[in-house]
């Protein structure tokens, strides 16, 4: 069972350059998220997306973008990346949402390091 | 403005013993509240849930408390065992988001 599968696992990047995490879910869950961890300040919400074709921002959604050009695929892109944006990024998905059941499922994590 | 808190990053309880976890939260339109569980280098994943209307939901050995009122839930894990440590993270819903807190790692020693 894939679930929801998150690329690459770990990366370095310099600051200024540009990148994309990749997330694809096999779920055909409408509603799809990404979080980012960060020590002490728990998980945050970066951007949303409720049906594919639609989008929605965060709590923390500068220097961010992402596009929902259909169900399974939800790619985060840094334009410029800057240092505080070094975290581990978690996508997630559910079938409808803000679901109060629980069924938010989250994918295995990315780590990015900018220097 | 962190509308969902944990105050404690950490705890450590000895096997056997009782955890308890405490979330306060500060929006009272929150109309569900989760708890998460995450271990090291994997997702968290959904431990349990309560709505709003409720004061208490059970299952197995972990209970979630919601005191409405005080805006506090808390999750309590009788009898702990070592597989559960990992990081919680209480959750609740609202607005069509579900907004974190910040954490707590528990540690259970054997």
């Amino acid at each position: 069972t894939a679930g929801i599968t998150q690329a690459p696992t770990s990366q370095i990047l310099a600051a200024g350059r540009s990148m994309t995490l990749r997330c694809t879910q096999d779920m055909r869950h409408n509603a799809m998220y990404w979080y980012r961890q960060d020590l002490g300040l728990g998980l945050r919400l970066i951007h949303y997306s409720n049906t594919a074709g639609t989008t929605g921002k965060g709590e923390v959604p500068d220097g961010y973008s992402v596009s929902r050009a259909n169900t399974d695929d939800f790619p985060l892109t840094l334009a410029s990346a800057v240092p505080s944006q070094t975290s581990v990024y978690f996508c997630a998905s559910s079938e409808v949402p803000a679901p109060n059941t629980g069924d938010l499922f989250f994918g295995e994590g990315s780590r990015l390091t900018v220097l | 403005d962190q509308q969902v808190k944990q105050n404690s990053p950490s705890l450590s309880v000895q096997e056997g013993r009782i955890s308890i976890l405490n979330c306060d939260y500060t929006n009272s339109m929150f109309d569900y509240f989760l708890w998460y569980k995450k271990y090291p280098a994997e997702g968290p994943t959904f431990l349990i849930s309560i709505s709003s209307i409720k004061d208490k939901n059970e299952d197995g050995r972990f209970t979630v408390f919601l005191n409405k009122s005080a805006k506090h839930l808390s999750l309590h894990i009788v009898p702990s065992q070592p597989g559960d440590s990992a990081v919680y993270f209480c959750a609740a819903t609202g607005y069509q988001k579900v907004t974190f807190g910040t954490g707590t790692k528990l540690q259970v020693i054997p």
